[in-house]
């Protein structure tokens, strides 16, 4: 199994702001993910992020506003950047150990933009 | 296109009794793997239970079990004995090559 850190688990913004959120995970792992949760919604994907390299975004999800980095195994950050009343949002960071084992998440980052 | 179904918005069952979530998928992939989480207001997504597309054996868990129906594309949940704690949102997914698809969600009320 695998055991995610996830913070701030939550924050509240003000508008035109950015919010770094981190990931740490308790062993190293090719794939992070990186998923948003509107409000009563299903997880949709944001982008999976590689080490060592550029992440791969989902479409309807942009670089500039969802700036990512993967530093190493085991950490990953996500900023929500310009933020506007639209990105309130849960985020959640995801992990799996393999392409046929379940994946593993994070508590999730409740964001609030005001 | 990999999609998964879930028609229940919002389901509740009485304390003790049985109740049965269902969720419908649709997957050209012959290898793939299906699981139903659970997310409590804590939001903390966990794993219920799993069921690899390749076993014709129905997953259980303890109180929680599958019906897997392969032809139909059809992943149901049975909760026997509900309790007070099982109340959240469950959501069914599935594997594709690597990728996990989520469905909408159930909500899950359990009446005491």
């Amino acid at each position: 199994s695998a055991v995610i850190s996830q913070k701030p688990s939550r924050d509240i913004c003000q508008r035109g702001t950015s919010l770094t959120i981190q990931c740490q995970v308790d062993s190293q792992v090719t794939m992070m993910f990186w998923y948003r949760q509107q409000p009563g919604q299903s997880l949709t994907l944001i982008a999976t992020a590689n080490q060592g390299s550029e992440a791969t975004y989902e479409s309807g999800f942009v670089i500039d506003k969802f700036p990512i980095s993967r530093p190493n195994l085991t950490f990953s950050t996500l900023t929500v950047s310009n933020m506007s009343p639209e990105d309130s949002s849960i985020y959640l960071c995801s992990v799996d150990l393999g392409l046929r084992t379940e994946a593993f998440f994070g508590q999730g980052t409740r964001l609030t933009v005001v | 296109a990999q999609t998964v179904t879930q028609s229940q918005p919002e389901m509740s069952v009485q304390e003790a009794e049985t109740v049965t979530l269902s969720c419908t998928y649709d997957t050209s992939e012959s290898d793939y793997y299906l699981f139903w989480y659970k997310q409590p207001p804590s939001r903390q997504m966990i794993l219920v239970i799993r069921q690899e597309a390749y076993k014709q054996q129905n997953a259980t868990e303890n109180r929680f079990s599958v019906n897997f129906q392969k032809a139909a594309k059809s992943f149901s949940l049975k909760i026997s004995d509900s309790q007070l704690g099982d109340a959240a949102m469950y959501f069914c997914a599935s594997q594709v090559l690597g990728q996990f698809y989520f469905g909408t969600g159930t909500s899950l009320t359990v009446i005491p």
